[in-house]
């Protein structure tokens, strides 16, 4: 079936450090890909996506790019904030059905 | 304007009761969703409506639980002869269309539900 294996945290960066955090899926047909940012004592917030391969979602400073051949849709962001502190999940959809990752729960310290 | 409410925010109750989640999504929104987020999980996916019809119910767990829509937009998730395992985040989330291909989704800030 369809689902999605994003990377284990929980990670914890120093302020200003690059950020990747790997998310793969495997889905039939051609999903749509999100990721979703959750703040500490908030809801689930959309923060990008991609509804085609090759696009590139981005927000905030954060991009991911849809990529068919590795089915891969890696967070990056080139330099974090203390603000960026955050449980980040992976998402697919196909057709009325969403697939959420685990989370990965990144803390970033001044 | 106002987002995705749910009610209560914090539910305690024990071991074989009935429970009802409510949900109130973004005004205009057709598509609804219903999701459990256990602890160290993402969301799991339970019921989807369009409208006020069930659309897709597969990932609910069992026949305990069940849901409603009657209006198209206020649902109601209910919970029979409730259980430990039971315990859990539920999420709600409601989009424009629910046409998939991408759209959006809201989310509330769920009710953290305990079965004692």
């Amino acid at each position: 079936g369809d689902s999605v294996t994003q990377m284990e945290g929980p990670v914890t960066l120093s302020e200003e450090a690059f950020l990747t955090i790997n998310c793969t899926y495997t889905a039939t047909g051609y999903p749509s890909l999100f990721w979703y940012v959750q703040y500490p004592g908030e809801g689930l917030q959309l923060l990008l996506k991609a509804t085609k391969a090759d696009d590139k979602g981005s927000n905030k400073g954060f991009e991911a790019t849809y990529r068919k051949e590795t089915t891969s849709f890696h967070l990056e962001k080139g330099s974090v904030q203390v603000s960026d502190s955050a449980v980040y999940f992976c998402a697919l959809n196909t057709g009325n059905q969403f697939y959420f990752g685990t989370g990965t729960s990144l803390t970033v310290i001044p | 304007g106002a987002g995705v409410s749910q009610t209560p925010s914090n539910k305690v109750t024990e071991k074989g009761k009935y429970v009802e989640l409510r949900c109130d999504p973004i005004s205009g929104h057709t598509a609804l969703y219903w999701y459990r987020q256990s602890l160290g999980q993402g969301p799991e996916f339970l019921i989807y409506f369009q409208g006020t019809g069930a659309a897709d119910d597969s990932g609910l767990p069992n026949d305990r639980f069940f849901a409603v829509r009657p209006e198209g937009s206020v649902s109601t998730l209910k919970i029979q002869r409730t259980e430990r395992g039971d315990s859990a985040v539920y999420l709600c989330a409601s989009s424009l269309s629910g046409t998939g291909g991408g759209e959006t989704q809201y989310f509330g800030p769920g009710t953290r539900l305990l079965v004692l």
